[in-house]
């Protein structure tokens, strides 16, 4: 299974971030799994954002939940972040995931930068 | 919510034994998985133990993982230690539709 984040590497304070994972190896559409979004700050830990069913369940980061959308295109095999009114702090590297039930994330994606600058 | 805290950093000399806590805020430890995370620098994540104390196939024998009720605490432990086993270790649970990450602890293998 290999997932592989895709997006803008530099977006403007105050835009949205909008970053797409595409999944291949395997079906988004199993009923065994959720997808989700991490990312970490330069330098520090990591940080839940947000995850999915494929049946269009979501769960989000109660801190974050007011300015994340996650979605889910199961013809594409993708699944989708936007994260809205984006200040420096949303600067970091982010991961896209699958869940193995609401336990263990067994596959990651390699990771994408993304700045939030002017 | 909950959160899941961890020392900072830990330090251990080649061959000697080291364990990492990870300590639940509120609600039991023993209610939902825990999970540990294995982080080289400039890599993406792995899993080096699942369900609490299962190790995923590759990972060796070294590292172990443990709950203590008690303590509310979870505890990944790496003996025999290795100078490749330097990097940062994450603790993982969920509760209440909410997936939690410990704050990482950076290993040093000296």
């Amino acid at each position: 299974l290999l997932l592989q984040e895709s997006g803008p590497g530099l977006v403007k304070p105050s835009e949205t971030l909008s970053l797409t994972c595409s999944v291949s190896g395997g079906s988004i559409s199993s009923n065994s799994y959720y997808w989700g979004w991490i990312r970490q700050p330069p330098g520090k830990g990591l940080e839940w954002i947000g995850s999915i069913y494929y049946s269009g369940n979501t769960y989000y980061n109660p801190s974050l939940k007011s300015r994340v959308t996650i979605s889910v295109d199961t013809s594409k095999n993708q699944f989708s972040l936007k994260l809205n009114s984006v200040t420096a702090a949303d600067t970091a590297v982010y991961y896209c995931a699958r869940h193995v039930g609401v336990a263990t994330i067994d596959y990651w994606g390699q990771g994408t930068l993304v700045t939030v600058s002017s | 919510n909950f959160m899941l805290t961890q020392p900072h950093s830990v330090s251990e000399s080649p061959g000697k034994t080291v364990t990492i806590s990870c300590t639940r805020s509120s609600g039991s430890i023993a209610d939902n998985y825990v999970q540990w995370y294995q982080q080289r620098p400039g890599s993406s994540p792995t899993t080096v133990i699942y369900e609490d104390n299962q190790r995923p196939s590759g990972v060796p024998d070294r590292f172990s993982g443990s709950i203590d009720s008690s303590s509310n605490s979870a505890s990944l432990t790496i003996s025999g230690l290795k100078t490749e086993d330097e990097a940062d270790y994450y603790c993982q649970s969920y509760g209440s539709s909410i997936w939690v990450f410990g704050g990482g602890t950076k290993l040093t293998v000296l």
